[in-house]
């Protein structure tokens, strides 16, 4: 039973253009969620988060949107930069702060130059 | 400062065999994670650690997984009489509170 969906696995986007990344969710008792970036044979690293009391959230480049009524987010880049290049890995928590994080299935993004 | 180390970083086994994975979580988190990789799959929760409460083991996928975390500090994930698909990339993750996890670079097992 797949929590949080990231239904598209790859993505190339040319460089200086709009990634968007896409995740869906289907516990509605998810009220915090993250996106974070993993390079190869490296951990993930947190990006970008947003409560569920917002419904955007902007930080440089990143901008995280949250659809409560949809339970859907997004993750958008711009400009793209072929250092984005990485798996993106959306997830989510119950209760912010010390609980387990439900990741999706990770979407790998390609920036082209 | 330094962030949260894994030891080994890759790890190759043979079937039955008992493995110790180990994380040293950054210094004074009280939240310590463990998450594995599988191959093609997202992050999954295996056990999470709280300070002095009763781990959350809900993410343990068998009885022949355990792990513990001695003086709230270094934790070891165990994995006895190892089998094939146990091979995946483990990953540690700690935390100070009421704040984002921070992950290390993770353990590869390869149980042959």
């Amino acid at each position: 039973d797949q929590q949080v969906k990231q239904n598209s696995p790859s993505l190339s986007v040319q460089e200086g253009r709009i990634s968007i990344l896409n995740c869906d969710y289907t516990n509605s008792m998810f009220d915090y969620f993250l996106w974070y970036k993993k390079y190869p044979a490296e951990g993930p690293t947190f990006l970008i988060s947003i409560s569920s009391i917002k419904d955007k959230n902007e930080d440089g480049r990143f901008t995280v949107f949250l659809n409560k009524s949809a339970k859907h987010l997004s993750l958008h880049i711009v400009p793209s930069q072929p250092g984005d290049s990485a798996v993106y890995f959306c997830a989510a928590q119950s209760n912010f702060g010390n609980e387990k994080l439900t990741f999706g299935t990770g979407t790998r993004l390609t920036i082209i130059p | 400062g330094a962030g949260v180390s894994q030891s080994p970083s890759n790890k190759v086994t043979e079937k039955g065999k008992d493995v110790e994975l180990r994380c040293d979580p950054i210094s004074g988190h009280t939240a310590l994670y463990w998450y594995r990789q599988s191959l093609g799959q997202g992050l999954e929760f295996l056990i999470y650690f709280q300070g002095n409460s009763a781990p959350d083991k809900s993410g343990l996928p068998s009885d022949r997984f355990s792990a513990e975390r001695t003086g709230g500090s270094v934790s070891t994930l165990t994995i006895q009489r190892t089998q094939q698909e146990d091979s995946a990339v483990y990953l540690c993750a700690s935390s100070p509170g009421l704040d984002t996890q921070y992950f290390g670079p993770g353990t590869r097992l390869t149980v042959l």
